[in-house]
């Protein structure tokens, strides 16, 4: 197994260019969510999925957007970049979204800067 | 709602010593509690897991135990390495209705010099 995999690994955009953030996993798990780290903030939720078909909001939604067409893979979009979405970025899988004990596995991340 | 406090780093420790990174929560009913570790230039990746009271996880030299008297999961090493420097994130997630998601503390530097 791959596990979980993000591309591209580095990305430097321009204000206002649109770009998406790849994410894919192949354990056929159920949740998938996106992180964003910055300094002294630790992580913090910008979107999730329970499933195919099913997506919500985190803690930061604004200026992201997702979809979740297959089980494998979860896209994060930036609609507009700004300066502000510098940051690094991971997609995380688990099995299932409903049990409390499961284990969160992380892509090796994506780092974005903003021009 | 629920949340995890960890204590601030950097920590700064020579090779061989004691490590205690200190992580307190609050939360309602009975969470299952983690230690991720975060190395240069990767993800996440799980550290140790406690699910419930007085369970104790345990990985790699490092231990944790889950204290509901104190609401503590303090991660603890007898004799860290350089290899061992990192970033230590403490997390909690509920069992039941909408604290299922998962809450991070904001994470705990650590550096083992030789």
């Amino acid at each position: 197994n791959a596990g979980v995999t993000q591309t591209p690994k580095f990305q430097v955009l321009k204000t206002g260019q649109s770009m998406t953030l790849q994410c894919a996993q192949d354990m056929n798990h159920e949740y998938m969510s996106w992180y964003r780290q910055d300094p002294g903030m630790g992580l913090r939720l910008i979107h999730y999925s329970v499933g195919a078909g099913i997506t919500d909001q985190g803690e930061v939604p604004n200026g992201y957007n997702v979809s979740r067409s297959t089980t494998e893979d979860f896209p994060l979009r930036l609609l507009s970049a700004a300066p502000s979405q510098t940051s690094v970025y991971f997609c995380a899988s688990s099995y299932s979204s409903w049990g409390g004990q499961e284990t969160q596995y992380f892509g090796p991340g994506t780092r974005l800067l903003v021009l | 709602g629920n949340s995890v406090t960890q204590m601030e780093g950097p920590v700064t420790l020579s090779e061989e010593a004691f490590l205690t990174i200190n992580c307190t929560y609050t939360a309602t009913g009975y969470p299952s509690l983690f230690w991720y570790v975060q190395y240069p230039g990767e993800g996440l990746q799980l550290l140790l897991k406690a699910t419930k009271a007085d369970d104790k996880g345990s990985n790699k030299g490092f231990e944790a135990t889950y204290r509901k008297e104190t609401t503590s999961f303090h991660l603890e090493k007898g004799s860290v390495q350089v290899s061992d420097s990192a970033v230590y994130f403490c997390a909690l997630r509920g069992n039941a209705g909408n604290n299922r998601k998962l809450i991070w503390g904001l994470g705990t530097s650590l550096a083992v010099n030789p």
